[in-house]
C-alpha cells in the first residue's frame, strides 16, 4: 500500500526558492508515477508536472517550465518539488500525487490515487 | 489545452436527496476522465476513473457516466459526510481539473 508522506510547512520571501519533499513508502520511487500539484487558498486544483510514462520523462505544466524543477531521489524513495523565483501568487497548499494506470477491456487509463497530506508553502515579506 | 467546465459551483441538498454534477470537456477525451472528492483542510480522495469505474472502497452511491465531452457524477441518498468539494478531471493529456462543485448538506 502506497504512502506519500510530505515534508512540512514554509514560509519564504519573495525571490526565494522552496524545496518541497514527498517521501514513499509501501513501493519503490522508481515504480510509481508522481506528481505534483498546488491548491492556492480558497481556490482549485492546478497541476504542475509529473512523470510520463509513456515517453519516460518529466513534464511540466506551461505556467511552471523553468521555474519548477521534479527531482526523484530513488536511493531514499523520496520526491522533491524545487520553485524558485517565489511570488506571493505561490503562496498554496502544494501536493504529491501517484498516478495509477487501470487497465479496463484492453484501454489504459491513468488517476491519481494516493496523495500526500500536502505542504503549505507562504510567500510574504 | 483542454479546458474543463463543472455545474453547479455550488448546491446544497438534504439527507437522502439524489445530487447531479456535470462536467464539460472542452473537446472529446473518450472516457479519460476521473472525479474526486476533497474535504476541507484535506488532501482530494480518487472516487471514481475511467469515467463510470468506482474506486476501491468509495461507496456505491457514488456513480459516473459519461464519454466524449459530457460527464456525470451522481450521488444517490446523499450522506452528511458526503459535504465536500467535487472536481473532475481529464488525463487524456496533461492533467487538468475543473473549478469544483461545492456541496453543502441542508
Amino acid at each position: 500500500q502506497v504512502q506519500l508522506v510530505q515534508s512540512g510547512a514554509e514560509v519564504k520571501k519573495p525571490g526565494a526558492s522552496v524545496k518541497v519533499s514527498c517521501k514513499v513508502s509501501g513501493y519503490s520511487l522508481g515504480q510509481l508515477s508522481i506528481h505534483w500539484l498546488r491548491q492556492p487558498p480558497g481556490e482549485g486544483l492546478e497541476w504542475m508536472g509529473g512523470f510520463d510514462p509513456e515517453h519516460d520523462e518529466k513534464i511540466y505544466a506551461d505556467n511552471f517550465q523553468g521555474r519548477v524543477t521534479l527531482i526523484d531521489d530513488t536511493s531514499t524513495d523520496t520526491a522533491y518539488m524545487e520553485m524558485s523565483s517565489l511570488r506571493s501568487e505561490d503562496t498554496a497548499v502544494y501536493y504529491c500525487a501517484a498516478a495509477r494506470e487501470y487497465e479496463l477491456l484492453n484501454n489504459y487509463y491513468y488517476a491519481m490515487d494516493v496523495w500526500g497530506q500536502g505542504t503549505t508553502v507562504t510567500v510574504y515579506s | 489545452d483542454i479546458h474543463m467546465t463543472q455545474s453547479p459551483s455550488s448546491l446544497s441538498a438534504s439527507v437522502g436527496d439524489t445530487v447531479t454534477i456535470t462536467c464539460r470537456a472542452s473537446q472529446s477525451i473518450g472516457s479519460h476522465f476521473n472525479w474526486y472528492q476533497q474535504k476541507p483542510g484535506r488532501a482530494p480522495k480518487l472516487l471514481i476513473y475511467a469515467a463510470s469505474t468506482l474506486e476501491t472502497g468509495v461507496p456505491s452511491r457514488f456513480s459516473g457516466s459519461g464519454s466524449g465531452t459530457d460527464f456525470t457524477l451522481t450521488i444517490s441518498s446523499l450522506q452528511p459526510e458526503d459535504a465536500a468539494t467535487y472536481y473532475c478531471q481529464q488525463s487524456y493529456t496533461t492533467p487538468g481539473f475543473g473549478p469544483g462543485t461545492r456541496v453543502d448538506i441542508k
